[in-house]
């Protein structure tokens, strides 16, 4: 089963505020309210960030929200920071034999 | 407070076999699902393995079928991953992560183990 597709990368300035798209199918982002997204800096672990499409766990900036409309969900990330520069990963729970997809990744630079 | 610790990685020759070893710790083990995620150098997340908080439900992406196997010993909070007829394409480091209910997301991740195949 194929990956979710993201952009490669993105980028804004300090203050501005971006979106990542994450496109799946209606055998996954389509079809369950399931999708993750997790921030990655370089060397690290993954970090959760929003889960069941909008939810922020504890700890995690407001200025991270998620959608979601048909088969695309998104990340927006408001008010960058340097700190916010990082991999960005979406996964989305399938009911297919892989039960979890995840994108290919997109880079966040701050300029 | 949530620990994972993973361990058993290593340098390994192509058609070899590793245990990977996650030790958990600050949590109640047995009422979480786990996974096993990997992740090639340079590349993506990849799903590779979940299993159930009692064990008795276990999933593989395809890719892996046959050749990975996960189990759990929930009197001592670990989970493994036995990886044989091991591929130059299986290098990667390999994390394990607390699921939230059943795999539809992962809140704790340890810090990964590196897999490396030599061909």
């Amino acid at each position: 089963q194929s990956a979710l597709t993201q952009p490669a990368s993105v980028s804004g300035s300090p203050g501005q505020s971006i979106t990542i798209s994450c496109t799946g199918t209606s055998s996954d982002v389509g079809d369950y309210n399931y999708v993750s997204w997790y921030q990655q800096h370089p060397g690290k672990a993954p970090k959760l960030m929003i889960y069941d499409v909008s939810n922020r766990p504890s700890g995690v900036s407001n200025r991270f929200s998620g959608s979601k409309s048909g088969n695309t969900a998104s990340l927006t990330i408001s008010g960058l920071q340097a700190e916010d520069e990082a991999d960005y990963y979406c996964s989305s729970y399938t009911s297919s034999g892989t039960l979890v997809l995840f994108g290919g990744g997109t880079k966040l630079t701050v300029l | 407070e949530v620990q994972l610790l993973e361990s058993g990685g290593g340098l390994v020759q192509s058609g070899g076999s590793l245990r990977l070893s996650c030790a958990a710790s600050g949590f109640t083990f047995s009422a979480y699902a786990m996974s096993w995620v990997r992740q090639a150098p340079g590349k993506g997340l990849e799903w590779v393995s979940g299993v159930s908080g009692s064990g008795g439900s276990i999933y593989y992406t395809d890719s892996v079928k046959g050749r990975f196997t996960v189990s759990r010993d929930n009197s001592r909070n670990t989970l493994y991953l036995q990886v044989s007829s091991l591929r130059p394409e299986d290098t990667a480091v390999y994390y394990c992560a607390r699921a939230i209910r059943w795999l539809q997301s992962h809140d704790y991740w340890g810090q990964g183990t590196l897999v490396t195949v030599s061909s």
